[in-house]
């Protein structure tokens, strides 16, 4: 069965702090993954994406890594700021023309002062 | 700007009263598509569109029809809506391509009661 796992399923930092998000998947085959940020409310918004050749990708404050072995990936944050409180949600994709996606179910994170 | 334009953001409706959520892009994209989101699952695609009169059926598409009669705006139309379609939707147009970037909407939050 093609699933997205992403734990924790939330977390409570401290601003300034750092942390890291799980994701692990089942997805077969496999073109590329993905990690979006979701702010309450809104609509996902690209953060990475990854190729299964790539091992690591940054955005900013926001490092993604990808092990195509394992099957699983994370998202590192630097130095949270409160605007980092969001789901974040990693997301496969299945094939080259990039239209069958799997979502996992996200990580809620909240940057407290 | 570059964005995709849902409407209504928030719509509360009566079961069986027939309804449209409305969804336009700017972008120019061939490939567009429905999602909706529920507590602790993942955003779950229910239809999704190539091109101009290229509509397919996505992982949840019972009880929701589509449109696609001209690039910009791919519809989603409820017939008889039912309370378990209450949820949060989210319209995406994506460029084209496997890594071609995936642009959301702001979403639309609908209550059948």
């Amino acid at each position: 069965k093609n699933q997205v796992e992403q734990s924790p399923q939330s977390l409570i930092i401290l601003e300034g702090k750092n942390c890291t998000l799980q994701c692990n998947y089942t997805v077969s085959p496999f073109s590329n993954l993905r990690w979006y940020k979701q702010d309450t409310g809104r609509g996902p918004v690209s953060l990475t994406i990854m190729t299964f050749s790539e091992n690591t990708k940054s955005n900013g404050r926001y490092t993604a890594t990808l092990d195509a072995d394992t099957k699983q990936s994370s998202l590192h944050i630097t130095a949270s700021q409160l605007s980092d409180s969001a789901s974040y949600i990693c997301v496969v994709s299945r094939n080259n023309y990039g239209q069958n996606f799997v979502f996992g179910p996200g990580t809620r994170l909240s940057v407290l002062p | 700007e570059a964005q995709v334009t849902q409407n209504p953001r928030y719509l509360i409706t009566v079961t069986g009263k027939k309804l449209t959520v409305t969804c336009s892009q700017n972008m120019n994209h061939e490939y567009m598509s429905w999602y909706r989101q529920d507590p602790g699952l993942g955003l779950r695609q229910i239809y999704y569109s190539m091109n101009v009169e290229v509509t397919d059926k996505g992982d949840v598409p019972e009880g929701y029809k589509v449109s696609r009669k001209e690039k910009r705006n791919f519809p989603l139309i409820l017939e008889s809506p039912s309370p378990n379609q209450t949820s949060l939707y989210f319209c995406a147009s994506k460029e084209t391509g496997a890594y071609g970037g995936y642009t959301f909407g702001s979403g639309t939050r609908l209550t059948v009661v």
